[in-house]
């Protein structure tokens, strides 16, 4: 079936800290991947996405790069900031677009001044 | 313009009471998603619409829930009777549906209602 792996959290970070979250995939067919986040007291909202191998989503400083061969979308970001304190999900679809998005158990990330 | 609107935010209910949350999607959005989110977890989708008919309700324990869209609008889902299991965050998400040119494959969510059963 299709899921996704998520490095388990919370983690706390200072500021300016470099960030990756790992995120892999099991899919069959050849699925869109993106970083959803949830800031505190908000509602889930997209981060980025990439829909085919290689490509690279970005957004707010946040990068992740869609690797086949390794089926995994890692979240990365050179320097957070302490207004990046959220939960991320990684998910994927393989309907074409986001109908059917599976979603993995997110990572609480905090980052202290 | 405005987000994808749920209410009520928080419900406390006994075990056994029935509870229905509403949803009203976003303007022009065809698809409308219910999605349950245990604590520690990733959401989990239980129905999607499209417009008024649901095309994905496999994950819907149906012997106990119900959802309905009547007027491919706003949406309600509901549990009867509900049991201590039930409690977590049910999200609501719309999205413009297949076809529409401005469909990014984004969905757009709610702030969710939190039920806890007692």
């Amino acid at each position: 079936g299709n899921s996704v792996t998520q490095m388990e959290g919370p983690v706390t970070l200072s500021e300016e800290a470099f960030l990756t979250i790992n995120c892999t995939y099991t899919a069959t067919g050849y699925p869109s991947l993106f970083w959803y986040v949830q800031y505190p007291g908000e509602g889930l909202q997209l981060l980025l996405k990439a829909t085919k191998a290689d490509d690279k989503g970005s957004n707010k400083g946040f990068e992740a790069t869609y690797r086949k061969e390794t089926t995994s979308f890692h979240l990365e970001k050179g320097s957070v900031q302490v207004s990046d304190s959220a939960v991320y999900f990684c998910a994927l679809s393989v309907q074409g677009g986001s109908e059917k998005l599976v979603f993995g158990k997110g990572m609480k990330l905090t980052v202290n001044p | 313009e405005a987000g994808v609107v749920q209410s009520p935010r928080y419900k406390i209910i006994e075990k056994k009471q029935p509870v229905a949350f509403w949803c009203n999607p976003i303007s022009g959005h065809n698809t409308l998603y219910w999605y349950r989110q245990n604590l520690g977890q990733g959401p989990e989708l239980l129905i999607r619409y499209e417009n008024e008919e649901a095309v994905d309700d496999s994950q819907l324990p149906k012997d106990r829930f119900s959802a309905e869209r009547l007027k491919g609008v706003d949406s309600t889902l509901k549990i009867q009777p509900a049991e201590l299991g039930d409690s977590a965050v049910y999200l609501c998400a719309s999205s413009p549906g297949a076809g529409k040119g401005y469909n990014t494959g984004e969905l757009f969510f709610g702030e969710g209602s939190r039920l806890t059963v007692l």
